[in-house]
């Protein structure tokens, strides 16, 4: 099956500053790559999501890569702020099939 | 985003009762929900798959017969933590896929669950 790693555990940065996530997946077929955040106590809410014909995708300060040949995508927040805190979650997933998380990291901006 | 209610969001009862979580997709068709169960400050640990119609498929280590789910609906799917025991105290959160945007995946808002 798929495996997901996800990097850093643990994150923090200046407000204001860049903070970047690090996803690789495993399965090939895999085509489907969503981030999630989730706040304490909250449910985790798509905040970005890329399919596998695409490279780059961007949401105003949120930012997704994939690079489908090394198996990687990378979730890019800039100009952090302190509502940015929270832990964030990526996912690997093909049609018809589960979802496959990584294991979060926690994102600290600091004010 | 679509929306996934989850009820109840916090539950207490005595260890032996049993606890009943529903999930509802409230403005889509989810013919796929999955049911996680979420340790503090640890990743989404997949419990189910629950297919409308059809008997769930249960992750290795979940006792199928200590959790029942049951998704006899498009748009409700219900876990029961059969005679609840303190070790069953957990986060569990239901997700929907749904028929029209079908790779994306919404959450409830979770049950946290204290079994005492």
């Amino acid at each position: 099956g798929e495996n997901v790693e996800q990097h850093p555990s643990t994150l923090s940065v200046q407000e204001g500053d860049s903070a970047v996530i690090k996803c690789t997946y495993s399965d090939s077929a895999s085509n489907y790559f969503p981030w999630y955040k989730q706040e304490l106590g909250k449910r985790p809410q798509l905040i970005i999501d890329i399919r596998s014909n695409v490279g780059e995708k961007k949401d105003q300060r949120i930012a997704v890569t994939l690079n489908k040949t090394a198996k990687h995508f990378s979730l890019h927040i800039t100009e952090t702020q302190p509502e940015d805190s929270a832990v964030y979650f990526c996912a690997a997933s093909r049609p018809g099939n589960q979802f496959y998380f990584g294991t979060g990291t926690s994102l600290t901006v600091i004010p | 985003g679509a929306v996934v209610s989850q009820h109840p969001s916090w539950v207490i009862c005595k260890s032996g009762t049993s606890v009943k979580i529903e999930c509802r997709s409230l403005d889509f068709q989810a013919t796929t929900m999955f049911w996680y169960r979420q340790f503090p400050k640890q990743s989404l640990m997949l419990m189910a798959t629950s297919n409308e119609g059809s008997k769930a498929t249960y992750e290795q280590g979940v006792e199928k017969d200590k959790f029942l789910i049951n998704h006899a609906s498009l748009t409700l799917s219900t876990l029961t933590v059969t005679s609840a025991h303190p070790e069953d105290s957990s986060f569990y959160i239901c997700s929907a896929r749904g028929t029209g945007d079908a790779e994306k995946l919404f959450f409830g808002s979770g049950t946290q669950l204290s079994v005492l």
